[in-house]
């Protein structure tokens, strides 16, 4: 799987969009970019994930870059809900895959009022 | 509520104990694994199962054993715990067709002493 390189921390005001960089310039052409959060130790979340188009759902858009060497993960409108650890990870998807995540040290993105 | 289910939420062993840490899927889904988080630190792969009936070992699976007992169960023993172990545990799951990414339990917070 490639590896990926986050910011450390990142600050976002209430109620701006909070825009989480991420590069993954070893990525392979099946592999996907996924996007998870873990708030105060809870179990971590699925946010999103993309192969090379640009996703959106309910929680959150994801803009991979056309040589898909980075990508962004757009929360529109953040909360203090929002504040949370985010993790980037890029691995292939589907069956035939033992489906291992592996989780680097992620961004903690603080919303502040 | 469907769901990734852990216990227990917490415990405490002494050095040499054993116990196992139980961990029920109710969304029918195939692969299952065991993460451990450290204070500070990402998630790492303990042992995973891709399907009922298999187990392979993850980045740290030393100390560890794992039992896939059904489609719906996935445990993990600490056969002598030490204070190394000392962490908080999650387990997940995926669907076959990864449409949504991997659902978490809540973890179980153990500490050795």
């Amino acid at each position: 799987d490639a590896k990926t390189t986050q910011p450390t921390s990142m600050d976002c005001a209430e109620g701006r969009a909070a825009n989480l960089p991420c590069n993954h310039s070893t990525i392979s052409g099946n592999e996907y970019v996924y996007w998870y959060r873990q708030i105060h130790s809870q179990g971590p979340q699925y946010i999103i994930h993309g192969l090379k188009n640009n996703e959106t759902n309910e929680m959150a858009s994801l803009i991979i870059t056309e040589d898909r060497k980075s990508s962004t993960l757009i929360l529109p409108h953040a909360t203090l809900r929002d504040t949370a650890v985010y993790y980037c990870i890029v691995r292939v998807a589907f069956s035939g895959s033992t489906g291992k995540l592996i989780f680097g040290q992620g961004t903690t993105l603080q919303v502040k009022p | 509520n469907a769901g990734v289910t852990q216990t227990p939420k917490f415990q405490v062993l002494k050095t040499g104990q054993s116990m196992t840490l139980q961990c029920a899927q109710d969304m029918n889904h195939n692969s299952m694994y065991w993460y451990r988080q450290d204070p500070g630190m990402g998630l790492r792969l303990i042992y995973y199962s891709a399907s009922e009936g298999t187990t392979d070992k993850g980045e740290v699976p030393n100390g560890y054993n794992v039992s896939r007992l059904n489609k719906r169960e996935f445990s993990l023993r600490l056969e002598s715990a030490a204070p190394s172990q000392t962490s908080v545990y999650f387990c997940a799951s995926i669907p076959v067709d990864r449409s949504y990414g991997y659902t978490f339990g809540s973890g179980t917070r153990l500490t050795v002493v």
